[in-house]
């Protein structure tokens, strides 16, 4: 079983669209979570960190379950420019800052 | 502008060849990382270092190499023994500080000639 693992997709969804990923770790000692955003053939870029109380961004809102060991990336009116690979990050900081990341899930958003 | 930067953008190496792609990073971060990612797949780590002459191997260092003289620099060395290095390498790095996360430089990508 992988350490981190995502519902690779694809997700197509139409322009206005709610649409939510979820991501599991298998490691309960995992302190940090993040959700990167990576557009093909480009370097990942950090979308938002994940708060144990939940955080929101504009259109975008993550969660953490710590019982039941997964983050989720809500993203609310969808717009086409929100089309990429979205990645789940989880990191032990007891293991000196390694992070672990997930395989990705692709979004697509249709006209 | 503060960032990291790697090169070059695009790589090629010959048969029994070793090749070094570079990293520099003006964040002032302790924590340099490099990644290794094939199409359509995940990034898997390489090698790490969390502070100058001093690094530690990821889940897949076989086949590479790095340094780290200074803080701003964290080389990777592509080596012969590499047997499949085509790839999109990222290199990012990162504060020290509990919960900071990583940040990318924007890749370079190796090919076999």
């Amino acid at each position: 079983r992988k350490e981190v693992e995502q519902d690779p997709g694809p997700f197509n969804v139409p322009e206005g669209a709610t649409v939510a990923f979820n991501c599991t770790y298998s490691n309960s000692a995992s302190q940090s979570f993040f959700w990167y955003r990576q557009d093909c053939r480009k370097e990942p870029k950090l979308l938002m960190s994940v708060y144990s109380s939940g955080n929101e961004d504009g259109r975008f809102t993550a969660q953490l379950n710590r019982a039941s060991q997964y983050i989720s990336l809500l993203i609310r009116d969808s717009k086409l420019s929100d089309s990429a690979t979205y990645l789940c990050v989880v990191r032990k900081n007891t293991n000196a800052g390694k992070s672990t990341f997930g395989d990705g899930t692709t979004l697509t958003v249709k006209p | 502008d503060g960032g990291i930067t790697q090169s070059p953008k695009y790589l090629f190496r010959k048969e029994g060849q070793n090749v070094t792609l570079s990293c520099e990073q003006n964040l002032n971060h302790d924590a340099m990382y490099w990644y290794r990612q094939d199409p359509g797949q995940g990034l898997r780590l390489i090698y790490y270092s969390q502070i100058v002459n001093d690094f530690q191997k990821g889940d897949i260092a076989e086949g590479y190499s790095v340094s780290r003289e200074k803080k701003e620099s964290f080389p990777l060395t592509v080596t012969s023994a590499q047997k499949n290095p085509t790839a999109f390498y990222l290199c990012a790095s990162s504060d020290r500080t509990r919960d900071q996360p990583q940040h990318f430089g924007d890749g370079t990508r190796l090919s076999i000639l």
